[in-house]
């Protein structure tokens, strides 16, 4: 079975912190991204990569960066988290034009 | 640009009903589409459609795709509380090489005993 791990379910920071979230697959998976999802307005692709070090910027990637040095891990970061980065973030991994399989998501607040 | 709809928003429904789901869509390049459901965690994978006028079923879920008219309906026959879930549909606009998807924004269905 494919698995997608976050570090973490729920997350508590405050405004102007810097903010990691981890994903970790196993299925050596090429692509991986980073959703967030809001109620409505539903998913909303940040980032996504295709390969080790390559990253592409998805609808909405202002206040966020990537960095994917190892093909299983993709990390979101927020440089100066702010309240409306309150959100559910999801990550997800796909191999070639599969279907993309999500992790658990990580709640965070940003107070 | 790329999008997609899903209709209803919402619905509510009893025990043993039958429920149609919609997903309609504006893509430059289709190449497939894709139904999940969402419970209170991850989107979970139920089908992938890529042709035409070919039902895809598992169990009492099933689901067609018409290219023509670029749309997509899921079916769920004789509910359950089980399937109380976001229902969420995705469209895969092959833009060369990048295998990003486009997601409606879900069709919440509560299915009440």
């Amino acid at each position: 079975d494919v698995k997608v791990t976050q570090s973490s379910r729920y997350l508590v920071k405050r405004t102007g912190e810097k903010v990691f979230l981890e994903c970790v697959q196993d299925m050596d998976h090429e692509n991986m991204f980073w959703y967030r999802q809001d109620p409505g307005l539903g998913l909303r692709l940040i980032y996504f990569s295709y390969d080790v070090k390559m990253k592409e910027k998805g609808d909405i990637p202002e206040g966020y960066s990537v960095s994917r040095e190892k093909k299983e891990r993709f990390s979101l970061i927020l440089e100066s988290a702010s309240t409306n980065q309150t959100s559910m973030y999801l990550c997800a991994s796909s191999f070639g034009t599969s279907e993309q399989f999500f992790g658990p998501g990580t709640r965070l607040t940003v107070l | 640009e790329d999008k997609v709809v899903q209709s209803p928003l919402s619905l509510v429904v009893h025990e043993g009903d039958t429920v149609t789901l919609n997903c309609s869509y504006e893509v430059t390049n289709f190449r497939s589409l894709l139904w999940y459901k969402q419970e209170k965690k991850a989107p979970t994978f139920l089908f992938m459609l890529t042709s035409s006028g070919i039902e895809k079923k598992s169990g009492r879920l099933s689901s067609i795709l018409d290219k023509k008219e670029l749309f997509s309906i899921l079916n769920i026959t004789a509910t359950q509380t089980g399937d109380s879930a976001v229902y969420l549909c995705a469209v895969d606009p092959y833009q060369g090489g990048s295998e990003k998807l486009v997601f409606g924004k879900g069709t919440k269905l509560t299915v009440n005993p």
